[in-house]
């Protein structure tokens, strides 16, 4: 069975400085998508970004990007210029292409110092 | 994006009663939606997958006898959690999928507490 696991419970950095965000996974598969997901205070669950285990580029959306090592099972979340609404929870997830369900890694509290 | 919408985002009720949430996919067509629990300060726990129209599986340790999911269409799941006990409140997030976008999109979450 897959794995995801979060080994930062929590970080913290200055507001507009950039923080990463470690995962790693383990899979016997080689086809799969990877995601990282952001619940603020509101709990409502946010998708960040995306990345199909097939592209060597990393995905980028605006001031987040990944790092994405397939070999080594690893799948790092950049966030750059951090701003205060950047604040939450941030979990890594990783999903099987034949399959829908989800697995999620434990969860990173991310606080923006002002 | 697609929007999943959870109904009632928070609920009390008593020891004893049940109580039903309504997850529905408002501009999408889920052939497959997602139950979890989340504890404070902890991920998320799946509980069971539905798929339309047909029974839902349950993850192991989760009673299927005391939280009943409906399927019935498309675009909705329902979860009802039965005779439902103090040590049954907790955070309820649906979510559903497609084969493609391969994310998932959740609810709201509901916040339901027994007293």
């Amino acid at each position: 069975a897959q794995t995801v696991t979060q080994s930062q419970p929590e970080m913290s950095v200055q507001e507009a400085e950039t923080v990463t965000l470690s995962c790693t996974y383990d899979t016997s598969e080689s086809d799969y998508y990877l995601f990282w997901y952001k619940q603020p205070p509101s709990r409502q669950m946010i998708l960040v970004i995306r990345q199909e285990a097939y592209k060597q580029q990393n995905a980028t959306e605006n001031r987040f990007s990944v790092n994405f090592q397939k070999a080594a099972k690893s799948f790092s979340l950049k966030i750059s210029d951090s701003q205060l609404g950047d604040a939450a929870m941030y979990f890594c997830a990783y999903r099987s292409q034949g399959a829908q369900k989800l697995v999620f890694g434990q969860g990173t509290r991310l606080t923006i110092n002002p | 994006g697609a929007v999943v919408s959870q109904h009632p985002s928070w609920v009390i009720c008593k020891s004893g009663t049940s109580v039903k949430i309504e997850c529905r996919s408002l501009d999408f067509q889920a052939t497959t939606m997602f139950w979890y629990r989340q504890f404070p300060k902890q991920s998320l726990m799946l509980m069971a997958t539905s798929n339309e129209g047909s029974k839902a599986t349950y993850e192991q340790g989760v009673e299927k006898d005391k939280f009943l999911i409906n399927h019935a269409s498309l675009t909705l799941s329902t979860l009802t959690v039965t005779s439902a006990h103090p040590e049954d409140s907790s955070f309820y997030i649906c979510s559903a999928s497609t084969g493609y976008p391969p994310e998932a999109f959740f609810g709201q979450g509901t916040r339901l507490t027994v007293v």
